[in-house]
């Protein structure tokens, strides 16, 4: 059964701070990787999708990458505005057809 | 467009109510998904259709009855809920389902269902 584990449960760093959050997940076998953002009460905001043959995905100031073989993914945010206060979610895509979800890491970025 | 709609954005019902939520997509997607959340947790899946087909149920109870009118349509059907069925109900949709090419999952805002 595929595990996914998102450290840190929280973040909070000043404005302007590059900052790494971590997705680790148990099961190598898997479709793809998708990183969401989800403001309170909200649904989830697509962010990027790495395909289990990729290696990085880039938008903007988000770069995501993806070590298929280790189960690790991480995503990466520059230049942090208050905006970006949101809990992330990673989400892994297994060839049974269901993606499981890490808890997720609640960031805030303060002013 | 990458717009998941839902309705009703709320929602309160009893326990003997007979409501219905709604999702519609119209990105051609051929995979459509119910999500339920509580809260600070993660999506926990019930349904999945492919084609227009019932893929999977995440063994939901009974008083959950999906349907799938057509490939741009998702409904949850609701009776007899319990309390601790209040959640946010999220739909969802990709490309595909069940290969490497399902693509993106694109969610809808979601449906805040209480239940009395």
């Amino acid at each position: 059964k595929q595990e996914v584990t998102q450290i840190p449960a929280a973040l909070s760093v000043p404005e302007g701070e590059n900052l790494v959050l971590n997705c680790s997940f148990t099961d190598s076998a898997i479709y793809n990787l998708q990183w969401f953002r989800q403001d309170p009460g909200k649904g989830l905001t697509s962010l990027l999708l790495i395909q289990s043959s990729q290696r990085e995905q880039t938008s903007g100031r988000l770069n995501a990458s993806l070590d298929k073989s280790s189960g690790r993914s991480t995503l990466y945010i520059a230049a942090s505005q208050p905006g970006d206060s949101a809990t992330y979610l990673c989400a892994v895509l297994t060839n049974a057809g269901k993606s499981t979800f890490g808890d997720g890491t609640t960031l805030t970025v303060k002013p | 467009d990458t717009e998941v709609t839902q309705t009703p954005k709320h929602l309160v019902m009893g326990m003997t109510n007979k409501k219905s939520l709604k999702c519609e997509q119209h990105m051609g997607h051929r995979a459509m998904y119910w999500y339920k959340q509580k809260a600070k947790k993660p999506p926990e899946l019930m349904f999945v259709y492919s084609y227009e087909k019932l893929s999977i149920n995440e063994s939901v109870p009974s008083r959950f009855s999906p349907e799938c009118p057509n490939s741009s349509l998702l409904n949850l059907h609701l009776h007899a809920l319990q309390p601790e069925d209040s959640a946010l109900y999220l739909c969802a949709s990709s490309q595909d389902w069940g290969t490497p090419s399902t693509g993106e999952l694109f969610f809808g805002e979601g449906s805040r269902l209480t239940v009395l």
